[in-house]
């Protein structure tokens, strides 16, 4: 089946330093892999997203590209800000457009 | 870019009464609605996916007896939980899919609502 492992939380980090939020999956066939971010208060918002194996996405400085042989889609970003504080979520679309989210992960920035 | 509404943000009641969760898409048509359920440390997790005008599909295991979908028009869903249990404690998130675009593109989610049963 189709499953999404997320490293748990909470992270704190201070600001400036260096983001990893690791993401494994389980699918069957090809998915397409996906980074979500909700700020507190909102909606989970697409923060990237990868359709292929070794495809890397980007927005505001986060990256993550996907790893077919590792089954990877690691979160990263050089210099985290105090505005990047979000609930951090990744998933995966399998072959029938259902989303299969991890279970979050909480980090928080300070200064 | 495109906002989903969902109402309340939190909501605490007794057991046995039953609450509903409103999710608005504000500025687009949804053909379809999700609503997905997530219990503390675990995944959100897919209950059931409402198309306007016509019966919820629900993903297994979840009864439909006691989370009752209704998706009325092209802008508003709503889950009720009947009958509400502490079991039922658990945060709920709507997410509204517009038309045009790839899935994700046109995929919006509400901010949630954390439901809690005394």
């Amino acid at each position: 089946g189709n499953s999404v492992t997320q490293m748990e939380g909470p992270v704190t980090l201070s600001e400036e330093a260096f983001l990893t939020i690791n993401c494994t999956y389980t699918a069957t066939g090809y998915p397409s892999l996906f980074w979500y971010v909700q700020y507190p208060g909102e909606g989970l918002q697409l923060l990237l997203k990868a359709t292929k194996a070794d495809d890397k996405g980007s927005n505001k400085g986060f990256e993550a590209t996907y790893r077919k042989e590792t089954t990877s889609f690691h979160l990263e970003k050089g210099s985290v800000q105090v505005s990047d504080s979000a609930v951090y979520f990744c998933a995966l679309v399998s072959a029938g457009n259902q989303f299969y989210f991890g279970t979050g992960t909480s980090l928080t920035v300070i200064p | 870019g495109a906002v989903v509404s969902q109402h309340p943000s939190w909501v605490i009641c007794k057991s046995g009464t039953s609450v509903k969760i409103e999710c608005r898409s504000l500025d687009f048509q949804a053909t379809t609605m999700f609503w997905y359920r997530q219990f503390p440390k675990q995944s959100l997790m897919l209950m059931a996916t409402s198309n306007e005008g016509s019966k919820a599909t629900y993903e297994q295991g979840v009864e439909k007896d006691k989370f009752l979908i209704n998706h009325a028009s092209l802008t508003l869903s709503t889950l009720t939980v009947t009958s509400a249990h502490p079991e039922d404690s658990s945060f709920y998130i709507c997410s509204a899919q517009g038309a045009g675009g790839g899935i994700s593109e046109k995929l919006f989610f509400g901010s949630g609502t954390q439901l809690s049963v005394l």
